[in-house]
């Protein structure tokens, strides 16, 4: 199956909570990014976290990463109604010069006002 | 600095027509990747490119797609003899620069055939 899946699938929220979103993944990677997709549009780059780290933080965002499990998770403290979007995990594995990324099918939060 | 270009953002075919699809990368990035994306989906990855070379097409079908990055100008996803499985959202994506690792997003185009 797909190198990165995320669960849940869908979240429901209201706003002020915590949102935690869940990604595994099976192949050893150089990094793991998270991207945030509103309805319709493109990818909005989120966050990255290399193999060697085990935690980050941007803002509300805080992702943590661990190797031993193959997995990841993305919280947003504080969640807002513009926080209403799909969030994807996606590995990247070193490929001749670059890197071939694989996503996940997404974690769809809906975070009521 | 201008982002990651796409055109055109909606294309309508019919069943048996070609489609051509054009992205034009970051300013600087000399790296292209092509994702189709379906309804309620995560993306799957398509081509990688670089400046004139292919360097990972595993994830385009064998027949009717093909993808090009010339020295001058966007790179073209191209299929031709469209289906109505087809239909979709194409993101290009490109990196380059000081970070090769992330990539940066278009805004999409959105084929339907009818």
């Amino acid at each position: 199956s797909q190198q990165g899946e995320e669960d849940p699938q869908a979240l429901s929220i209201q706003e002020g909570e915590n949102a935690t979103m869940n990604c595994s993944y099976k192949t050893s990677i150089n990094n793991l990014q998270w991207y945030r997709q509103n309805s319709g549009r493109g990818l909005v780059h989120l966050i990255l976290i290399r193999s060697n780290e085990r935690e980050k933080h941007s803002g509300r965002l805080r992702v943590t990463l661990d190797t031993s499990k193959k997995s990841s998770s993305l919280l947003i403290t504080a969640s807002r109604a513009a926080d209403t979007a799909s969030y994807f995990c996606a590995t990247a594995l070193s490929n001749t010069g670059g890197f071939k990324t694989i996503f996940g099918a997404g974690t769809r939060l809906f975070v009521k006002a | 600095n201008a982002g990651v270009m796409q055109n055109p953002r909606h294309l309508v075919r019919r069943r048996g027509q070609e489609a051509r699809l054009r992205c034009s990368p970051m300013k600087g990035h000399s790296h292209v990747y092509w994702y189709r994306q379906l309804p309620e989906e995560g993306l799957k990855f398509m081509v990688y490119l670089q400046k004139e070379n292919i360097i990972d097409e595993s994830g385009m079908p064998k027949e009717r797609f093909s993808a090009e990055f010339p020295k001058e100008g966007p790179s073209i996803l191209r299929i031709q003899q469209v289906v109505r499985g087809d239909s979709a959202a194409y993101f290009c994506a490109s990196s380059g620069g000081q970070s090769q690792e992330t990539q940066y997003f278009g805004p999409g185009t959105r084929l339907l055939v009818l």
